[in-house]
């Protein structure tokens, strides 16, 4: 069945660092998401991305759709503590498949 | 207030005990999901339903059951609770308006099975 690679899967930076991780697929997507969970509590969505180019930011964050529609990046600048948390992608082809997840440190 | 709420937050049980775990949805959304989600691993699909009529296995069903009450509520049930279902348990919602699909969870349930 379809499988999302996600790398890396973890990270220790410093803060004002700039952050990179991305999900990559044998299969195409329709859909790429990405999430931030915070521990104990439920993933919250950050970008959604719907067409293959799509390079869409939030904030500090930027996510593109990869053209061959089979891998997606997800950029933070200038990272601050806050954005300690695990990152997830997902992407969806008739359902939803789940990376396993970018866990961020930031250190002040 | 939260779109997709959660009842319990945490639940710590017996083996062999029967569990339902409750999500609601504010969102209007038709598709509602249960995943679950064990240390260091990603989401894994338990169930999920399209509508109210419509229900469907995940990749982990074995041992759960679910019950669409209506479009708004979802509930998870654990017939006879066992040790390994010790873990994070997740509701999500989404539709396909505008031809897209985006899911949105809700905070989670800890379920601690001894």
């Amino acid at each position: 069945g379809q499988q999302l690679n996600q790398s890396p899967q973890s990270m220790f930076i410093q803060e004002g660092e700039d952050v990179s991780m991305n999900c990559t697929s044998s299969s195409i997507f329709n859909t790429w998401l990405w999430y931030k969970q915070d521990p104990g509590e439920g993933p919250v969505l950050l970008i959604a991305l719907y067409k293959a180019g799509e390079l869409t930011s939030n904030g500090r964050l930027t996510a593109q759709f990869g053209i061959t529609r089979k891998d997606s990046f997800l950029n933070i600048s200038a990272s601050i503590p806050s954005d300690v948390g695990i990152y997830f992608c997902a992407g969806l082809f008739n359902k939803f498949y789940f990376g396993s997840g970018t866990k961020l440190n930031v250190k002040p | 207030d939260a779109d997709v709420t959660q009842t319990p937050r945490n639940r710590i049980t017996k083996t062999g005990k029967r569990i339902m775990l409750e999500c609601s949805q504010t969102k209007g959304h038709d598709r509602m999901y249960w995943y679950r989600q064990d240390p260091g691993l990603g989401l894994q699909l338990i169930y999920y339903s399209f509508d109210v009529k419509d229900i469907n296995k995940g990749e982990i069903s074995d041992g759960y059951s679910v019950s669409r009450q209506a479009q708004a509520k979802f509930s998870l049930s654990l017939e006879s609770a066992i040790p390994n279902q010790t873990a994070l348990y997740f509701c999500a919602t989404s539709d396909t308006l505008g031809g897209t699909d985006t899911q949105y969870f809700g905070p989670g349930t800890r379920l601690t099975v001894l």
